[in-house]
């Protein structure tokens, strides 16, 4: 069965204290790596799509980097605005769905 | 604006009753899903439907019946509401055999 775990489950930062969050996955074949970013009472939202191991995707602050077992979101001098749950899913196979971490709780004090 | 748009935003109900969640994406994608998260905000599909034709149906109670007339809309039905069935209900849509998904901003359904 496919699987993806997150952790750490709650993370507390200063504002300007840089970290990382840890995705690892077991699934069957690697279609796609997929991190979200959700909000309180909003939908995630689409921020990087990894596929091969060694591959980086970079926005603003955050940085997605991809091995063949994990992935991570590192959080370079965060802001108090990235503060939300960051959700990582996989697919494993053609049409298959996202199958989703449990997220992280990112907290950023100013 | 190009989204994934969801009603109602809430729907409170009481036990046994029927209610019906609605979806529609302007994005032009042709593959639509329905995903349940719960109490722990853990997100997991229920279905998913390419070009209305259903591909994904999960471990889900037949009470759930998802209908889509066209590949811009899909519409989760539930039946005799249970206590259980009180979740965060998302809809998304991606373009062709799934991957990179955009999701609607949720329907909290509360069963009292």
């Amino acid at each position: 069965e496919d699987q993806v775990t997150q952790s750490p489950e709650a993370l507390r930062l200063q504002e300007g204290e840089s970290s990382s969050l840890n995705c690892s996955y077991t699934v069957s074949g690697l279609r796609g790596l997929f991190w979200y970013r959700q909000d309180p009472g909003k939908g995630p939202e689409f921020l990087f799509t990894l596929y091969s191991a060694g591959e980086e995707k970079e926005k603003e602050r955050l940085k997605a980097t991809l091995t063949k077992k994990e992935s991570f979101l590192h959080i370079t001098a965060p802001k108090p605005e990235d503060s939300a749950t960051y959700l990582c899913a996989v697919q494993a196979s053609r049409w298959g769905p996202l199958v989703f971490g449990k997220g992280t709780r990112l907290s950023v004090i100013a | 604006d190009t989204a994934v748009s969801q009603t109602p935003k809430y729907l409170v109900t009481q036990m046994g009753n029927d209610k019906s969640i609605k979806c529609e994406q302007n994005l032009g994608h042709d593959t639509m899903y329905w995903y349940k998260q719960d109490s722990k905000k853990f997100l997991k599909i229920m279905f998913s439907y390419n070009n209305k034709e259903l591909i994904i149906n999960e471990t889900v109670p037949n009470r759930f019946s998802p209908k889509s007339p066209d590949k811009a809309h899909l519409n989760l039905h539930i039946n005799s509401l249970e206590l259980g069935d009180s979740a965060v209900y998302f809809c998304a849509s991606s373009e062709g055999s799934g991957g990179l998904s955009l999701f609607g901003s949720g329907t909290q359904l509360s069963v009292l």
